[in-house]
């Protein structure tokens, strides 16, 4: 059970959208539509942004988006706030009631 | 309103053993599978396992087995992390958290575990 693959960084300016990838395999991020994504402020718990792949929880805002193709999962972020800068984790169903991280992202808000 | 509240911060020794805990409330505690999370200084989160308070159904990260146990009191809607012998590489920041339809919902606040010398 290998941790799924994100960039450790990514930047963009206020305004600008931002897309955050998340590799794993068929035993995970490509055998199920249940990948969900986290964003983290170091201090505090994570918040659920997107679960299911591309649903939204109430009152995460439609800034964010999430999308699949095949092994591969993909957060998008459009119209960076300062506020968005934090950590962001994909996480995937694996099966038995597992799940398995992302190494995460770094987000930098220029 | 749903609420996970851990247990606060430990100091512990290498060798000592440690339990720390995770209070559901707000829903019914035995309806939902509570996991908990590990964060090591700097690095990410890392799943180490799952448990079913209803029946104490339990599953471990292989990277964790062995290594820690996972139970939970239901009469108390409480689920545990322990450990019989602390490592200084178990120093960490560990959460809890509600498993419902393959996703975390609802998070504990974190127990930062400092294990030295």
């Amino acid at each position: 059970q290998s941790a799924l693959t994100q960039p450790r960084s990514v930047s963009g300016s206020p305004g600008q959208s931002v897309t955050i990838s998340c590799t794993g395999t068929s035993s995970d991020v490509g055998g199920y539509n249940y990948v969900s994504w986290y964003q983290h402020h170091p201090g505090k718990a994570p918040k659920l942004l997107i679960y299911d792949v591309n649903k939204r929880p109430s009152g995460v805002p439609d800034r964010f988006s999430g999308s699949k193709s095949g092994n591969t999962a993909s957060l998008t972020i459009s119209g960076l706030q300062a506020e968005d800068e934090a950590d962001y984790y994909c996480c995937s169903y694996a099966g038995s009631y597992t799940l398995v991280f992302g190494g995460g992202t770094k987000l930098t808000v220029l | 309103e749903v609420q996970l509240v851990q247990s606060g911060a430990e100091v512990k020794k290498p060798g000592e053993s440690l339990k720390i805990s995770c209070k559901g409330s707000g829903y019914s505690f035995t309806s939902y599978w509570i996991a908990w999370v590990r964060q090591m200084p700097g690095k990410g989160l890392e799943w180490m396992g799952i448990i079913y308070p209803s029946d104490s159904d339990t599953r471990y990260s292989p990277s964790f087995q062995g290594q820690v146990t996972i139970s939970a009191d239901k009469s108390i809607s409480t689920a545990y992390l322990q450990w019989s012998s602390l490592k200084a590489s178990d120093t960490a920041m560990y959460y809890c958290a509600r498993y419902g339809g393959n996703y975390y919902h609802y998070w504990g606040q974190g127990t930062l575990v400092t294990v030295s010398s």
